[in-house]
């Protein structure tokens, strides 16, 4: 079954420093997402991406974070200068079409755990 | 604002005890509701789903109804396994949107 790739599988990295966090999608789907969990919280929304661009984040998403894809199967999630309150669990899905109703499903990757310290 | 509400946990059963997680949501329009279970050291993974009201969502013998008037969508299973061990997340979705997750319920079932 298609799945979902992420690596690091746990990045440990010091505050202040940039982190790059790699996702290989499904090979047919056109729609990218992040999300993070932070310990103890819930599954937060980070961006979703299409056709080369972000076509929606949220508020938690600021300056600090960028997505790419630099080829035709990676897609990438930069934190520019991490801070403690990074630390979470990032989780990359993706999708054949746009949304999460009907008949459309995100397929999630296992999801990288980053620590700041 | 969307938002799903789950039970508090950890749950904490015997094997072939009766599962109920439930979750309850907020939402405008009309949402397709979810469960994703996520095994340890595995990715989230979807369970079952609804996409509209009196649907019912059934797989690996979980089952979830979709229902408007109470915006519930209770997780059950009859019979629960010592590999049904996870974190099952209720979540909606819209059409044009993201998911909205809960903030998930650790199941642990002893033999």
């Amino acid at each position: 079954e298609p799945e979902v790739t992420q690596t690091p599988s746990h990045q440990v990295t010091q505050m202040g420093q940039e982190v790059i966090l790699r996702c290989v999608p499904i090979s047919n789907h056109l729609y990218f997402y992040w999300y993070r969990q932070i310990l103890g919280q819930k599954v937060e929304f980070l961006v979703s991406f299409y056709n080369n661009e972000i076509s929606e984040k949220s508020e938690i998403f600021d300056d600090q974070f960028s997505v790419e894809r630099p080829d035709g199967s990676n897609f990438t999630l930069k934190i520019r200068s991490t801070k403690l309150e990074d630390s979470a669990m990032y989780f990359c899905a993706s999708s054949e079409g746009q949304g999460a109703a009907g008949a459309n499903v995100l397929t999630f990757g296992a999801g990288s755990r980053l620590t700041v310290l | 604002g969307d938002s799903v509400t789950q039970m508090e946990g950890p749950v904490t059963l015997s094997e072939e005890a009766f599962l109920t997680i439930n979750c309850t949501y907020t939402a405008t329009g009309y949402p397709s509701l979810f469960w994703y279970v996520q095994y340890p050291g595995e990715g989230l993974q979807l369970l079952l789903k609804a996409t509209k009201a009196d649907d019912k969502g059934s797989n690996k013998g979980f089952e979830a109804t979709y229902r408007k008037e109470t915006t519930s969508f209770h997780l059950e299973k009859g019979s629960v396994q010592v590999s049904d061990s996870a974190v099952y997340f209720c979540a909606l979705g819209t059409s044009y949107g993201k998911l909205t997750f809960g903030q998930g319920t650790i199941l642990t079932v002893h033999p």
